[in-house]
């Protein structure tokens, strides 16, 4: 099993949709998890970080179910710019550690 | 507030050749940094970390290298540049930044190497 699992898509939904990513983890000791985006050839940038149980950013909602380890993140009301691939990250110890566990994106296309 | 510079911007050079990537951090101090290569259509790779000055982790066996000569430069470079070696580097740090926690990575703008 990989340590970060992301359906990697692409996700083709009409603005205005609701449309959902889940991230799956294999180390159940993570402690914090990420939700990057990345446009296509930039840089990923910080959408989220979960620490606890979720978070919620507007129109943004990304959720922690430890039991069954995966994070989900729930986009409300797409817009066109949403389109961009959605990274899932893990840090998988506790206390300060130096690597953080990338999956390898799930791609969401938001259409007119 | 803090910023993360990188350059060249884009870069083509011919296999064989050296490569010298660099990465600057500003508004903060004693950061980590990292090197990371993302090739076409693929997932971030990890390649060297470091938690201070002269202090190098690598992560994947390559034909790289990586410095930090000060606490905010972090070098990436190759003696001998092999077609593989193509993709989008990127540099990230990772530090106390406005009240957020200690893990989350800020990356700089990349570069685009092509070896051709």
């Amino acid at each position: 099993r990989k340590e970060v699992e992301q359906d990697p898509g692409p996700f083709n939904v009409p603005e205005g949709a609701t449309v959902a990513f889940n991230c799956t983890y294999s180390n159940s000791a993570s402690q914090s998890f990420f939700w990057y985006r990345q446009d296509c050839r930039k840089e990923p940038k910080l959408l989220m970080s979960v620490y606890s149980s979720g978070n919620e950013d507007g129109r943004f909602t990304a959720q922690l179910n430890r039991a069954s380890q995966y994070i989900s993140l729930l986009i409300r009301d797409s817009k066109l710019s949403d389109s961009a691939t959605y990274l899932c990250v893990v840090n998988p110890y506790a206390g300060n550690n130096r690597k953080l566990i990338w999956g390898l994106g799930t791609s969401l296309a938001v259409n007119p | 507030s803090q910023t993360i510079h990188q350059w060249p911007a884009t870069l083509v050079q011919p296999v064989g050749s050296p490569l010298s990537l660099e990465c600057t951090v500003e508004g903060t101090s004693n950061p980590n940094l990292y090197w990371y290569r993302q090739a076409a259509g693929r997932g971030l790779q990890l390649l060297f970390y470091s938690v201070g000055i002269g202090q190098i982790s690598s992560e994947v066996p390559q034909n790289l290298s990586a410095s930090r000569p000060q606490d905010r430069q972090f070098i990436l470079s190759s003696k001998k540049l092999l077609l593989s070696d193509s993709g989008f580097y990127l540099c990230a740090w990772r530090g106390l930044a406005g009240g957020l926690s200690y893990n989350e990575q800020f990356f700089g703008p990349g570069t685009r190497l092509t070896v051709l």
